[in-house]
């Protein structure tokens, strides 16, 4: 079956260091880009940034740039998204999405990794 | 950054009734690239709609996309008890990509 399955939900303190991942299942992982998006307690999505797991380039949204590292290591078909010092205002629950191109939007959905920073 | 402003925030209906979901954008999208996804509670995003018009594969053809340039509709012709969801629109071609608020669809 083709899926994107995350890690697990996390609950951590300020100050601490997370790495969330995203495993592809069933397509050729190196043929899509994975994007990350948040979406805050009762808020809207938010676009984060998008890697192409074939050469890791990755691109951020301007809101992020700085904030969050997103990688991949195609041998074993995940991507990833880490923070060095969270703050309580990464509470969020985090998706990751497959994208082919830029004309079509993501596709396939992850089931989401809920992510809880407080102290 | 373009922004999506979604309305109604909330839609009750009975079964059957038709509902009808709007995404206005703050600048007009280049060749409507605009996706409509449905969102369950502890559910990943579905992809319903994407080009503003044309439906992902498997999607019931009650749901229908429309719409150009800054304005765009969803329409579901006739709502089920399974549509009850969070209904969010997408544009993306204009970096940085951005998504609207959503609209919750409720079964009265």
């Amino acid at each position: 079956e083709v899926q994107l399955v995350q890690s697990g939900a996390e609950l951590k303190k300020p100050g601490e260091s997370l790495k969330i991942s995203c495993k592809g299942f069933g397509y050729r992982f190196t043929s899509y880009w994975i994007a990350w998006v948040r979406q805050m307690p009762g808020r809207g999505l938010e676009w984060m940034g998008i890697i192409y797991p074939h050469d890791s380039d990755a691109k951020y949204s301007p809101s992020f740039q700085g904030q969050v590292t997103i990688s991949a290591d195609k041998s074993i078909d995940t991507v990833y998204l880490q923070w060095t010092s969270l703050q309580a205002s990464d509470t969020a629950m985090y998706y990751c999405a497959r994208r082919e191109v830029d004309w079509e939007p993501p596709e396939l959905w992850g089931q989401g990794t809920l992510v809880t920073v407080s102290s | 950054e373009i922004v999506l402003t979604q309305s109604p925030g909330t839609l009750s209906l009975s079964p059957g009734e038709r509902a009808t979901l709007s995404c206005r954008a703050s600048q007009s999208l280049s060749a409507n690239y605009l996706a409509w996804y449905q969102h369950k509670p502890g559910r990943s995003p579905r992809l319903l709609i994407h080009g503003a018009s044309r439906r992902a594969t498997g999607i019931p053809d009650r749901f229908t996309g429309s719409g150009s340039g800054t304005d765009f509709t969803l329409t579901i012709s006739r709502v089920e008890p399974e549509d009850i969801a969070v209904y969010f629109c997408h544009q993306y071609n204009n970096s940085p990509l951005t998504f609207g608020g959503g609209t919750t669809v409720e079964i009265k």
